[in-house]
């Protein structure tokens, strides 16, 4: 079985820039989940999609980012513009039931 | 709302010692309690579960018991292997208008010693 893909692994950007970062779950799971890492803490969920429709986002700073889930299928995850403090790594996890996550490996965002 | 602490890290131990990391939760109702492990450098892992009070959870020599009593899920292995150096999330998940909604711990480092 596929795993959870991102992409890409690995960005650099500019501050006031924009980027958007990928992911593609595993087949059948309809709950989709973004977290933001800080090096250092643990993920903070940032949204939650089940199928096509947002669960929760409330921890998502909905000025600069925002998240699509187009077909309930793969998802996109944007920020524009981007702030210095957004360097993270981002993670996307899928789910079946809901109470058990698969994640990705994560994209690491450095924000200059 | 929610929450999960963690001890703080690193955790260092010789190879063979043993392993506690404790972590206690908040939360209304009753949430699934999960460790996930995240090696250098890949994504993290679940290492085990529980979904009720009373539960242990289990996998690969590592154990925690859903401590509803004392809201805690701490874990242990008797015997750590230097391969089991890596970050170790505690997390809880709470049912919420039929999904589940994640928490997570900040995160314990361990590292382990030959």
């Amino acid at each position: 079985e596929a795993g959870v893909a991102q992409s890409p692994r690995y960005k650099i950007i500019e501050k006031r820039q924009s980027v958007a970062f990928w992911c593609n779950p595993i087949s059948g799971h309809a709950t989709l989940y973004w977290y933001q890492q800080i090096l250092g803490q643990g993920p903070k969920l940032l949204i939650q999609f089940q199928n096509n429709g947002v669960v929760d986002d409330s921890q998502l700073p909905k000025d600069r980012f925002s998240a699509e889930r187009l077909k309930g299928v793969d998802s996109t995850l944007k920020i524009q513009p981007a702030k210095l403090e957004d360097s993270a790594v981002y993670l996307c996890a899928s789910s079946y039931r809901g109470d058990e996550q698969f994640f990705g490996p994560g994209t690491r965002l450095t924000v200059l | 709302g929610n929450s999960v602490t963690q001890m703080e890290g690193p955790v260092t131990l010789s190879e063979e010692a043993f392993l506690t990391i404790n972590c206690t939760y908040t939360a209304t109702g009753y949430p699934s309690l999960f460790w996930y492990v995240q090696y250098p450098g890949e994504g993290l892992q679940l290492l085990l579960k529980a979904t009720k009070a009373d539960d242990k959870g289990s996998n690969k020599g590592f154990e925690a018991t859903y401590r509803k009593e004392t809201t805690s899920f701490h874990l242990e292995k008797g015997s750590v292997q230097v391969s089991d150096s890596a970050v170790y999330f505690c997390a809880l998940f709470s049912a919420s208008g039929g999904s589940y909604i994640p928490t997570f711990g900040r995160g314990t480092s361990l590292i382990v010693h030959p």
